[in-house]
């Protein structure tokens, strides 16, 4: 069935840093690619989705790429702040009801 | 939209109690789904309604695990009886109904509950 890996974290940066999150997907269709943000104590927000290959999704300053030949949609950020600690979820939709998610990537930034 | 609300936002019980958690999503929507998070295991999906009607309940760890969607603006996760394995983050979200297959469909989550079974 269809699935997500993301890289294992913590991912540990200082402020200012430049940030990759690796994402990788399977699926047997074109799925619709997404991140989702979740900051402390909170739900989990959309950041930013692509729905075809080479599409390029951004917002506040993330982006990324959906690369169909690499089944790919790694999350960068040029300089990463520390307000941007949170974890990061990518997620597929094959275009039917559902999402779904990798297994999160805590980001943590210190100043 | 004051957005998907969840209550209560933290519940601590014990072994062997019921516990009901509750969900009012954002008026409109047509999907609403219930999800588990823990450390071990990440985001699991429980079960999704659309239009009030359970689509998929694949998720739901066992029987003691029960939802119901009465009406469009609330739905409830049930546990019963509960066992300190339950404890977890509970998010409900919501979203729209696809309009095209090519579309896509951004969920809305709510704060979560936790839940503390001792």
């Amino acid at each position: 069935g269809d699935s997500v890996t993301q890289m294992e974290g913590p991912v540990t940066l200082s402020e200012e840093a430049f940030l990759t999150i690796n994402c990788t997907y399977t699926a047997t269709g074109y799925p619709s690619l997404f991140w989702y943000v979740q900051y402390p104590g909170e739900g989990l927000q959309l950041l930013l989705k692509a729905t075809k290959a080479d599409d390029k999704g951004s917002n506040k300053g993330f982006e990324a790429t959906y690369r169909k030949e690499t089944t790919s949609f790694h999350l960068e950020k040029g300089s990463v702040q520390v307000s941007d600690s949170a974890v990061y979820f990518c997620a597929l939709s094959d275009n039917t009801d559902k999402l779904i998610f990798g297994t999160g990537t805590r980001l943590q930034v210190f100043p | 939209d004051a957005g998907v609300i969840q209550s209560p936002r933290h519940e601590v019980t014990e072994m062997g109690q019921e516990v009901t958690l509750r969900c009012k999503p954002i008026s409109g929507h047509d999907y609403l789904f219930w999800y588990r998070q823990t450390m071990m295991r990440g985001l699991e999906l429980l079960i999704y309604f659309n239009n009030n009607v359970p689509i998929d309940d694949s998720g739901m760890p066992e029987d003691r695990f029960s939802a119901k969607m009465p009406n469009a603006s609330f739905s409830t996760l049930k546990i019963q009886p509960s066992e300190p394995r339950d404890s977890a983050v509970y998010f409900c979200a919501s979203s729209l109904m696809l309009i095209a297959a090519s579309s896509y469909n951004e969920q809305f989550f709510g704060p979560g509950t936790r839940l503390t079974v001792l």
